[in-house]
């Protein structure tokens, strides 16, 4: 398995701030994801985070909502850029390792903004 | 992007009582199909899973069925316990490594 961290685990925002979100993962993986789950629902891609290059986004997410880094084949950050109430969700972090089927889910984050 | 049915969204069944929730899909290309069980508050965990050339997989209580020609799979529980008490999602992977999940099934196992 993979041991994921995320950080913050929760966080309670204003409207029009951002918040960044880091996904830390215990060893080397071919692919990171993050996902948002709203309450009550399930899990919606938001994009494919590709290291040292532009991640690639879902239909209905865009880069300039929701920047994504991945400097590295460890760690991941997401930003959610100028909130609303809407963008109230938990947003996860998901590893992928080469060579097997099994994706890992971190603990979450989960962000309220008022 | 690829759509997957999930059914039924809520599921209530007596404690040692079977559970069973069946996914349909459109892309017959998908490979792989895992289920996640989901508590509340926590992160999603994969429970099974069963690549395209496996007909049916078991491990201790829970199965998992899938009908290639038809586009389902199901996830079988036998002996539910309290403890089974929880969110299952169904998924696929599609092109690019990407998983698609079903809708989720809110399980309860009353005593």
């Amino acid at each position: 398995s993979a041991v994921i961290s995320q950080k913050p685990s929760r966080d309670i925002c204003q409207r029009g701030t951002s918040l960044t979100i880091q996904c830390q993962v215990d060893s080397q993986v071919t692919m990171m994801f993050w996902y948002r789950q709203q309450p009550g629902q399930s899990l919606t891609l938001i994009a494919t985070a590709n290291q040292g290059s532009e991640a690639t986004y879902e239909s209905g997410f865009v880069i300039d909502k929701f920047p994504i880094s991945r400097p590295n084949l460890t760690f991941s950050t997401l930003t959610v850029s100028n909130m609303s109430p809407e963008d109230s969700s938990i947003y996860l972090c998901s590893v992928l390792r080469a060579g097997t089927d099994t994706q890992y889910f971190g603990p979450g984050t989960r962000l309220t903004v008022l | 992007g690829e759509n997957v049915e999930q059914h039924p969204s809520t599921l209530s069944v007596q404690e040692g009582d079977s559970a069973v929730i069946k996914c349909t899909y459109s892309d017959s290309a998908s490979n792989y199909f895992p289920w996640y069980k989901q508590e509340l508050g926590k992160r999603p965990q994969l429970i099974i899973d069963i690549r395209s050339n496996v007909g049916e997989k078991k491990d201790q209580r829970i199965a998992v069925t899938l009908n290639k020609t038809a586009k389902h799979f199901s996830l079988h529980i036998t002996e539910t316990q309290p403890e089974d008490s929880a969110v299952y999602f169904c998924a696929l992977r599609g092109g690019g490594n990407k998983l698609t999940f079903g809708t989720g099934t809110q399980l309860k196992v009353e005593l």
